[in-house]
């Protein structure tokens, strides 16, 4: 476990729809990371957030968006969905912002499958 | 077209056997980590690699970053079943976007 927790765990929705996946760091983490993994590219970064502001941005789309609240949890807004956002998401959370030199530790992911 | 490329992209051995997996790019990156992901779960970091030519040691994993800090490499020896998942390598773009190869997927068998 590794401290980090997301939900849902699974999400099936349907195309054009809006959904919210939630995510809480580790406790004294103040750097949340959102990535997709899927099977044709792998793990993408999406965005990062520090201490409620946000840091770095990936290949996040703009029907994407993320942000992080004053208690340090993150969430990320997916919108219009498309089949081609079916994928694994996963949150990271680590102390510091530096992502190259700072561990980051993985959430359980959430699942989205868009139908 | 990924910036890390892995190889190989899956390798099947038998308990005891020696392997190295290998991920490459064109890009200088300013560090290199190295995470295993397991099925259902999220990657654990392994290492991360920041001087060029350096080489860490983990119990049976020796990981090594390259001279140009454009590729580096994982030595496992007597590879064991727990050993088994997916290995991913990422490098720092700068500080903090981190670009992930496609990964190695291993498989030990007993």
């Amino acid at each position: 476990d590794s401290g980090v927790t997301q939900t849902p765990k699974h999400l099936i929705t349907a195309t054009g729809q809006r959904v919210t996946l939630r995510c809480s760091p580790r406790s004294g983490d103040l750097s949340v990371y959102w990535y997709q993994q899927s099977l044709d590219q792998g793990l993408q970064f999406l965005i990062q957030y520090y201490n409620g502001e946000e840091r770095a941005k990936g290949n996040i789309l703009e029907r994407f968006s993320a942000q992080q609240f004053p208690d340090l949890h993150s969430e990320l807004n997916l919108s219009s969905l498309e089949l081609g956002d079916s994928a694994l998401y996963f949150c990271a959370s680590s102390v510091a912002p530096l992502a190259g030199y700072n561990e980051q530790f993985f959430g359980p992911g959430t699942r989205l499958t868009v139908l | 077209t990924q910036l890390l490329e892995q190889s190989p992209q899956f390798l099947s051995i038998q308990e005891g056997e020696n392997l190295t997996v290998y991920c490459n790019s064109s890009s200088v990156f300013s560090s290199l980590q190295w995470y295993r992901q397991e099925p259902g779960e999220g990657p654990v970091l392994l290492v991360t690699v920041v001087t060029g030519g350096e080489v860490k040691k983990l119990k049976r994993l020796t990981f090594q970053f390259g001279d140009a800090r454009k590729d580096s490499s994982l030595h496992i020896t007597a590879a064991q079943p727990g050993d088994t998942g997916l290995y991913l390598c990422a490098g720092a773009v700068n500080n903090n976007d981190m670009r992930f190869g496609a990964g190695t997927r291993l498989t030990v068998k007993p």
